[in-house]
This record gives structure tokens, sequence and C-alpha cells, in this order.
């Protein structure tokens, strides 16, 4: 059993879409990250979060700890943004959900 | 320069041939951790370290071995590289404790077994 899964595996939208990717997660995980990795490049962390609602820019992420669940938001989505997108949870570890792919069109 | 820097970031060697990747960070930070990336199965650890003198497995150890030679170096070593060892992999780091511990990534080394 994977502690973190994320959906959808794959995702496709058109520039301008509002975009959400979902992740659940166990009991013992106590914060979520939401990582970034771009074609034929390193993994960058967007966001921390053990509680409420982060936002930077056109991303935000919100987690609601009773439901285990976590969602990364990206409005106006554009090129720029298509990247695989990853859940990780710490606990006595990190945990990692098996990513996102997203693909905006132009 | 980055924080967390990987050599090689490409590699492509032949079975049986003994191959070291190594990790260096400027951060400071004395956890260090190797995982590995497949297509559809996601970053999987291999080893990590808590300290210099603390060296644990990961999940899919076997196959690999690890040097931590100073806080901020940690080398991972595939002793006789077999086909299935073709992956990414990276190197990551974080500080010591708490929940809101973050990780810090390497920019990945492809490596390429045939």
């Amino acid at each position: 059993k994977n502690e973190v899964e994320q959906s959808p595996q794959n995702l496709t939208a058109q520039e301008g879409e509002f975009i959400t990717i979902n992740c659940s997660y166990s009991v013992g995980i106590s914060a979520l990250h939401w990582l970034q990795q771009h074609p034929g490049g390193g993994i960058v962390s967007l966001f921390m979060l053990s509680s409420g609602k982060k936002k930077h820019g056109r991303l935000i992420a919100t987690i609601n700890i009773q439901e285990k669940h976590s969602s990364l938001h990206i409005t106006a989505s554009h090129p720029r943004d298509s990247a695989v997108y990853i859940c990780a949870g710490t606990g006595n570890q990190f945990y990692f959900g098996t990513g996102t792919s997203l693909t905006v069109i132009p | 320069d980055a924080d967390v820097t990987q050599t090689p970031r490409n590699r492509i060697t032949k079975t049986g041939k003994r191959i070291m990747l190594e990790c260096s960070q400027t951060k400071g930070h004395d956890r260090m951790y190797w995982y590995r990336q497949d297509p559809g199965l996601g970053l999987r650890l291999i080893y990590y370290s808590f300290d210099v003198k603390d060296i644990n497995k990961g999940e899919i150890s076997d196959g690999y071995s690890v040097s931590r030679q100073a806080q901020a170096k940690f080398s991972l070593s595939l002793e006789s590289a077999i086909p299935n060892q073709t992956a990414l992999y990276f190197c990551a780091t974080s500080v010591t404790g708490g929940a809101g511990r973050e990780l810090f990534f390497g920019e990945g080394s492809r490596l390429t077994v045939l």
C-alpha cells in the first residue's frame, strides 16, 4: 500500500484552463509537499504544508487534515506549466506519489 | 551554483562495470538521500544517511552501496551494473528532524546500462 496516492496520472489542458491535481495520504504523514519536475530537469519544491492553504503566483496548494487530502491548483494555465507534479508526504521518512504528468497546450 | 550538485549528469556504461555517482551539498544539512526514479514508479529510496557515521538501507538497496565521506558528500556506487539499474538517480538533502523538513534535490544523474 502506498502512503501517498495522487491523481490523475496524466493530464492535458488547454492554455488558460484551471487545473487540479489531487493527493491522498495515509495516517502517519504530518506534512505534505508538492514538487515540480520539468522534462530533463531536476526536482524543485513548490509548497510544503501541514494545514490550510498556500499560494504562490498562479499556484495554490490546499490540505484537509481530517480527510487526509491535498490539492494543487493552477489558475490560468500556461504551456510553461507543463511538467510532472509530485506529491510527497513527510512521516518517518519521505513518501512519494507516482507523479502527474501535465501538458498544457497553447 | 546549485546547492545540491550531482556528477555525472549523464552516464552510459556496460553491464558489469563499476559506477560511482557523486553528490555534494552546500546547504549544511545533516541528512542525505539517494533515490532512483523510474517511469510510473515514482521516487524510491536506495540509501539514506543522517550523519557521517550513520548509513541506512532504503527500500531498494540491493546492488548498491554508499559512502558518506563528509557531511557534504554522499556517493552512490553500483559495484557491477546491470541493465535494470538504468534509471534517473537523485540525491537529496534535508535538515534534521521535524515534520516540516523540506527536501532539496540535485539535478539528477541519468544512468544507462547497456
